[in-house]
């Protein structure tokens, strides 16, 4: 399997701009996360879908964030209007059902909105 | 708030010595610890895990250690390896709950 994959790995885009981050999890697994990293807090959960429902959005910043699955192998994360502030490493992650704990990480977005 | 902390933004050993990576955690609900190694400009990768069942658990160099009282994890790596540097996150998760919570990170310099 290819693991996890993300694209694009790299975008810079304006203030105002909307942005979308996309996510195909490995195939099978039921879970999918979105991570955002920075340097000051870390890895933090944005939200998570089972079967590609989402389950717990509370990590979501602000309603300028987005998530969708529309199906079990993609899922976005759109940022509308996207700000400086929003930069920073965003992870896709995925992971089997039942009592299976680990998760697998793609490569990431770097995010810088100037 | 950070139920996940690691206080070491960064550590720096010498080839062949132990590291010594520290966790700690306020949430006592937690029951199943993960340690993932982050390469630059890829995305972290599972290391090593615990159940709160156990105080230690083995994978050749490295060793996870639990101490529930203190609310306290460690990762030893030993011998540590030039490859070995990288950044290590602490994860804790609740029983069959998939909200993991991470710390900050700590960098590792392994120093041939």
């Amino acid at each position: 399997d290819a693991g996890v994959i993300q694209s694009p790995r790299h975008e810079v885009t304006e203030m105002g701009q909307e942005v979308t981050l996309r996510c195909k999890p490995i195939s099978g697994h039921d879970y999918l996360f979105w991570y955002r990293q920075t340097m000051m807090r870390g890895l933090e959960l944005l939200i998570y879908f089972n079967n590609n429902v989402p389950i717990d959005d509370s990590g979501m910043p602000e309603d300028r964030f987005s998530a969708k699955m529309p199906n079990a192998s993609f899922s976005t994360l759109k940022i509308q209007p996207s700000e400086p502030r929003d930069s920073a490493v965003y992870f896709c992650a995925s992971k089997l059902g039942g009592v299976s704990y680990e998760q697998y990480f793609g490569p990431g977005t770097r995010l810088t909105v100037t | 708030d950070q139920q996940v902390k690691q206080n070491s933004p960064s550590l720096s050993v010498q080839e062949g010595r132990i590291s010594i990576l520290n966790c700690d955690y306020t949430n006592s609900m937690f029951d199943y610890f993960l340690w993932y190694k982050k390469y630059p400009a890829e995305g972290p990768t599972f290391l090593i895990s615990i159940s709160s069942i156990k105080d230690k658990n083995e994978d050749g160099r490295f060793t996870v250690f639990l101490n529930k009282s203190a609310k306290h994890l460690s990762l030893h790596i030993v011998p540590s390896q030039p490859g070995d540097s990288a950044v290590y996150f602490c994860a804790a998760s609740l029983y069959n709950n998939n909200d993991m919570r991470f710390g900050a990170g700590t960098r590792l310099t392994v120093k041939p």
